[in-house]
């Protein structure tokens, strides 16, 4: 069965640092492009980073350019989000998701398979 | 980028079918035929119910059909059952590796 398991997520306080893992189950991992996506209570979704297969090829938001760092690592199928900096706005639950896409036709397409997601709580 | 248009909220009753748009960019929806649509029960994780425009993976309904023209991509359910009621969300590949989620629609089944 293919699973994504989220972890990592907590209270920290506004400027704070926390790092996410999802560990990943059921497929190949690493022919698999991986995204971060966050749902603010009672919001919308909002994209966060990709990252490719390899690990080769990163990309962010704008919102959290420059103070996320998304990786992976391939021997242990596990993919994580280092952010630091952390802001009020960035209060979410973080969903861990693997593309649809192993690369043959598209490098990034759509999320067809979701973590439970972690909440991340920043407040003082 | 800015989230995709999607209306806030769609009703129909029991059988009926419904649609939802999704307007976006030229440099997203518009350009790319990388459009999905997610449903999402409350409280639980969002679920893919159509990719690269009107492709539906392996176990969801034929009732969820998806389309494209132009800048704006719709979802249609028809046959809606209770058990459609939930948010759905558009999203776009908006190139540079990037992607844009639509602020979502509640479906309401009367």
């Amino acid at each position: 069965e293919v699973q994504l398991l989220e972890s990592g997520g907590g209270l920290v306080q506004p400027g704070g640092s926390l790092t996410l893992s999802c560990a990943a189950s059921g497929f190949t991992f690493s022919t698999y492009a991986m995204s971060w996506v966050r749902q603010a209570p009672g919001k919308g979704l909002e994209w966060v980073s990709v990252i490719s297969g390899r690990g080769g090829s990163t990309y962010y938001a704008a919102s959290v350019k420059g103070r996320f760092t998304i990786s992976r690592d391939n021997s242990r199928n596990t993919l994580y989000l280092q952010m630091n900096s952390l802001r009020a706005e960035d209060t979410a639950v973080y969903y861990c998701t693997k593309d649809i896409s192993s690369g043959t036709s598209y490098t990034y397409d759509a999320f067809d398979i979701w973590g439970q997601g972690t909440m991340v709580t920043v407040s003082s | 980028q800015s989230a995709l248009t999607q209306p806030a909220s769609v009703s129909g009753s029991p059988g009926q079918s419904i649609t939802i748009s999704c307007t976006g960019t030229s440099s997203a929806v518009g350009t790319y035929n990388l459009v999905s649509w997610y449903q999402q029960h409350p409280g639980k994780a969002p679920k893919l119910m159509i990719y690269e425009v009107s492709k539906r993976p392996s176990g969801v309904s034929n009732r969820f059909s998806a389309s494209k023209s132009g800048n704006t991509a719709s979802l249609t359910i028809s046959g809606l059952q209770a058990e459609d009621e939930a948010d759905y969300y558009c999203s776009s590949y908006a190139g540079s590796g990037t992607f844009v989620f639509g602020i979502g629609t509640r479906v309401t089944v009367l």
